[in-house]
């Protein structure tokens, strides 16, 4: 059983650029869900994808995107990036039904934006 | 709105001590409620929900709703158990709300 990969491990950007996290599912998972965790706080919900389609999303700008493929893994994209989106960002994982799943945790990609 | 409130951003206690992280909730639903935790170079994982009423590593945690809390209990603290623990919410159609955590550190 494969578990969830991200990638990249850490990237640098600058203000005013696009960047795009990797995730790779969990075999036989169909749900994706990105958390962003600041330095210090909690992870928070920024959206989640079931069968490629939106499935709930956070308090985040419309420059947070995302896409699900046919084989569940996904991208987070973030435009016109800000210095407040340094921080780690979380791929999970999980086999969707209605809800209350038990998440899988990618390793995370560990962004920061000079 | 969902929230969750770990009080203790540090707790350290010795090893053999009992210990417990606190865990409260705003919610106005019924809640389902989860502890993940992260060792140290480690993912975050999820160590046990209120739904299972199960005990995990010798933790164990109960939801009161009369004081919206789901606090996790462990009578013997373990080195092994020295973790980020975060305390987790999920409401009807919203997704996982996670607490700011709470760094425990068993010392010897």
């Amino acid at each position: 059983e494969t578990g969830v990969t991200q990638s990249p491990t850490h990237l640098i950007k600058t203000r005013g650029q696009q960047v795009t996290l990797r995730c790779s599912s969990q075999s036989g998972h169909n749900t994706v869900s990105w958390y962003q965790q600041a330095l210090g706080q909690g992870p928070q919900f920024i959206f989640q994808y079931y069968r490629e389609e939106e499935n709930g999303r956070g308090n985040f700008p419309p420059r947070f995107s995302g896409l699900q493929f046919p084989n569940y893994s996904s991208e987070l994209n973030v435009n016109a990036l800000e210095l407040d989106d340094s921080a780690l960002y979380l791929c999970a994982s999980s086999f969707s039904g209605a809800g209350n799943e038990k998440l899988f945790f990618g390793s995370g990609t560990q962004l920061s934006v000079l | 709105a969902q929230r969750v409130t770990q009080p203790e951003k540090l707790l350290s206690v010795f090893k053999g001590a009992p210990v417990e992280l606190k865990c409260n909730y705003s919610y106005s639903g019924s809640p389902e409620l989860f502890w993940y935790v992260q060792y140290s170079r480690q993912r975050l994982q999820l160590l046990l929900r209120h739904i299972s009423r199960e005990s995990i590593k010798g933790f164990t945690a109960d939801l009161n709703k009369g004081e919206t809390s789901f606090h996790l209990k462990k009578p013997f603290a373990q080195e092994e158990d020295s973790a980020m623990y975060y305390c987790a919410l999920q409401g009807g159609s919203e997704k996982l709300v996670f607490g700011k955590g709470t760094k425990l550190t068993v010392n010897p």
